[in-house]
């Protein structure tokens, strides 16, 4: 089981870019890369998912370098509704209990 | 509005009740999941089930006793519960792609 490493928290501004890094270095060749967003007294919701180099979507970013132990999740021009808790989870997800949540990262984004 | 519904949203008991959390799924996925995250903490997997079978129990006390009658529903028994129980319990589910399905969550509190 892959464990992750991500910052406590982050402080940001309006309109800025944010780039939040995942640390995962015992990653193994079946894991995939999956972040998600959580705000208070709601469940988490599915950001981006990788494998490696680069995904693309309509909300955000993730950066996979060649050796993936680690991964940037990067949300471009942020704005006061993406202050949240954001969670990087790694795991072969044909292995079910692999859906373990580590302590992500709490980001406020001020006016 | 994920496809996965949960009941009820809230619930207060006492230590000495015997109550149930309900979830519901309307994906057509195989996997389910409970998570409790207390406050101000990461979310703790508790259970998970795979086509109706139990794959992983988390070192859950007793007090709290899971049941997955089919693929769509899974319900978690709860009796003699301790105030340190009280969080916010969630459901998920999800497919072989990894992309969890969360609830609303539960919102207990044990008195």
């Amino acid at each position: 089981l892959a464990k992750t490493t991500q910052p406590i928290s982050m402080d940001s501004y309006e309109g800025q870019e944010v780039n939040i890094t995942c640390s995962h270095n015992n990653i193994a060749t079946n894991d995939y890369i999956t972040w998600y967003q959580q705000f208070p007294s709601q469940g988490p919701r599915f950001i981006i998912q990788g494998y490696k180099t680069k995904v693309t979507n309509e909300v955000a970013s993730l950066f996979i370098p060649a050796d993936r132990k680690s991964s940037t999740l990067s949300l471009p021009r942020v704005s006061l509704s993406d202050t949240a808790v954001y969670y990087c989870l790694v795991g072969d997800w044909y292995n079910n209990n692999d859906m373990r949540f580590g302590a992500g990262t709490r980001l406020t984004v001020k006016p | 509005e994920t496809g996965v519904t949960q009941t009820p949203r809230h619930l207060v008991m006492g230590m000495t009740n015997k109550k149930s959390l309900k979830c519901e799924q309307h994906l057509g996925h195989n996997a389910m999941y409970w998570y409790k995250q207390s406050a101000k903490k990461p979310l703790e997997l508790m259970f998970v089930y795979n086509f109706k079978e139990q794959t992983e129990n988390n070192s859950v006390p007793s007090r709290f006793s899971p049941e997955c009658p089919n693929s769509s529903h899974l319900f978690l028994h709860l009796h003699t519960l301790q105030p340190e129980d009280s969080a916010l319990y969630l459901c998920a589910s999800s497919q072989s792609t990894g992309e969890l399905f969360f609830g609303e969550g539960s919102r207990l509190t044990v008195l």
